[in-house]
């Protein structure tokens, strides 16, 4: 099936320190990995991507790495701030679709 | 490029009236969809298109219909409006299925009374 599950579902840190967020997908196919932000009332905004010919990719604090055999991936945020508070969706692409996960809440406490 | 743009930003309907929900893109993108998401919950697919004249249903199509008559437009379409519409409607574009982001619009949140 077209299944993505995302966990934890809530995450609440310190700000300075890490947050990370996995998702795990089902079709071995599938080779493109997204994620996205929403802030509260807003459209949801790529963050990050990765294909699968790597296994990591950096953007400043934003990382995400791949792990192809075991079929998840997962985003990784250093050095939390406050304005990193929202929630964080990832994707999968299923043949033409794109399948979003349910979503991670952050919350960055300061 | 103004990007992805819908329309209205808000409705209130009745039960059993219906609407179209407006969305365009500028940016010639092949690809689109509508994605609806409840009050703090995901994103789910309704429909897609993957270039004019094509359409299909994706997760949750039962009470919408879609058209694709150009590259730019793509309108949902829900006819005898539910009270479980009542949600936050996305339309989003990219420019391939794969390695390239979705660009989504600033949302129209229906409300069926």
């Amino acid at each position: 099936g077209e299944n993505v599950e995302q966990h934890p579902s809530t995450l609440s840190v310190q700000e300075g320190d890490s947050a990370v967020i996995k998702c795990t997908y089902s079709d071995s196919a599938s080779n493109y990995f997204p994620w996205y932000k929403q802030e509260l009332g807003k459209r949801p905004q790529l963050i990050i991507d990765i294909r699968s010919n790597v296994g990591e990719k950096k953007d400043q604090r934003i990382a995400v790495t791949l792990n192809k055999t075991a079929k998840h991936f997962s985003l990784h945020i250093t050095e939390t701030q406050p304005e990193d508070s929202a929630v964080y969706f990832c994707a999968v692409p299923y043949g033409n679709k794109l399948v979003f996960g349910a979503g991670t809440i952050l919350r960055v406490k300061s | 490029n103004a990007g992805v743009t819908q329309t209205p930003k808000f409705r209130i309907l009745k039960i059993g009236q219906s609407m179209t929900l407006q969305c365009t893109q500028d940016m010639n993108h092949n690809y689109m969809y509508w994605y609806r998401q409840d009050p703090g919950m995901g994103l789910k697919l309704i429909y897609y298109s993957v270039g004019a004249g094509i359409t299909d249903k994706g997760e949750v199509p039962n009470g919408y219909n879609v058209s694709r008559s150009t590259t730019e437009d793509f309108p949902l379409r829900l006819e005898l409006a539910a009270p479980s519409q009542t949600s936050v409607y996305f339309c989003a574009s990219s420019y391939a299925r794969e390695n390239s982001p979705l660009h989504f619009g600033n949302g129209t949140r229906l409300t069926v009374t």
